[in-house]
């Protein structure tokens, strides 16, 4: 079974710093893997994604994640954080063996705080 | 740029009442999708849809549920006898089938539904 696991409830970084929020997958065959952010009170905004190829991805808004298969990761990064970054971050993984109609499956979202 | 709508973005129904759910996807888009977001947890897949047919339904997808695409644009989900625990915003999304971005499901802002 697809599972994603987002050990973090709360991340806080100052503004500036660096950020990083975890992400870990399980699936039974090649992970399609992708990140959401959801401002309040907003729809689920598609930041990036990985389906093949280069380990490092970039996306939007200075946003990057480095897929990592021997550890099942995928985590968010970026080099300096903005206040505007807060918001909830939803990693979410498809099952590449699976038809190409089929879900993807949302990990329990991980809160993004940037002080000033 | 081309994003998926939904209307209306609040409903608030009495328990046992119908609703319908309209959603119009992005234009050149064939797959079709329902995820919902109970208050605090996860999004959850409710439904598939592509080529007038549902791909892949979800427990939660039980019969007082069904997805129609009436006409060329719209996709719509009725709860024909809706239940306190149907509370939740729903999120329709939807994706092309072919290039580059095939993949990525793109997400509507959601219908927030309350059941009193």
């Amino acid at each position: 079974a697809q599972s994603v696991a987002q050990p973090e409830d709360q991340v806080n970084v100052a503004e500036g710093n660096p950020l990083t929020v975890k992400c870990t997958y399980s699936v039974s065959g090649n992970p399609y893997l992708f990140w959401y952010v959801q401002y309040p009170n907003r729809g689920l905004q598609f930041l990036l994604k990985y389906i093949t190829g280069d380990n490092l991805v970039k996306g939007s808004y200075g946003f990057e994640a480095e897929f990592n298969k021997s550890q099942t990761s995928f985590h968010l990064k970026k080099p300096s954080a903005l206040v505007s970054d807060s918001a909830l971050y939803f990693c979410a993984v498809r099952d590449g063996a699976h038809s190409s109609a089929s879900k993807i499956i949302f990990g329990s979202g991980t809160r993004l705080s940037i002080r000033p | 740029e081309p994003e998926v709508t939904q209307t209306p973005s609040h409903q608030v129904t009495q328990m046992g009442q119908e609703v319908i759910l309209r959603c119009v996807p992005i234009s050149n888009h064939l797959y079709f999708y329902w995820y919902r977001q109970i208050l605090g947890q996860k999004v959850e897949f409710l439904v598939s849809f592509y080529n007038n047919e549902i791909s892949e339904k979800s427990e939660i997808f039980d019969d007082q549920f069904s997805v129609e695409r009436p006409d060329g644009s719209n996709f719509t989900l009725k709860i024909r006898s809706t239940k306190l625990e149907d509370s939740a915003m729903y999120f329709c999304a939807s994706r092309t089938p072919e290039g580059a971005d095939h993949e990525t499901q793109y997400f509507g802002p959601g219908t927030r539904l309350l059941v009193l």
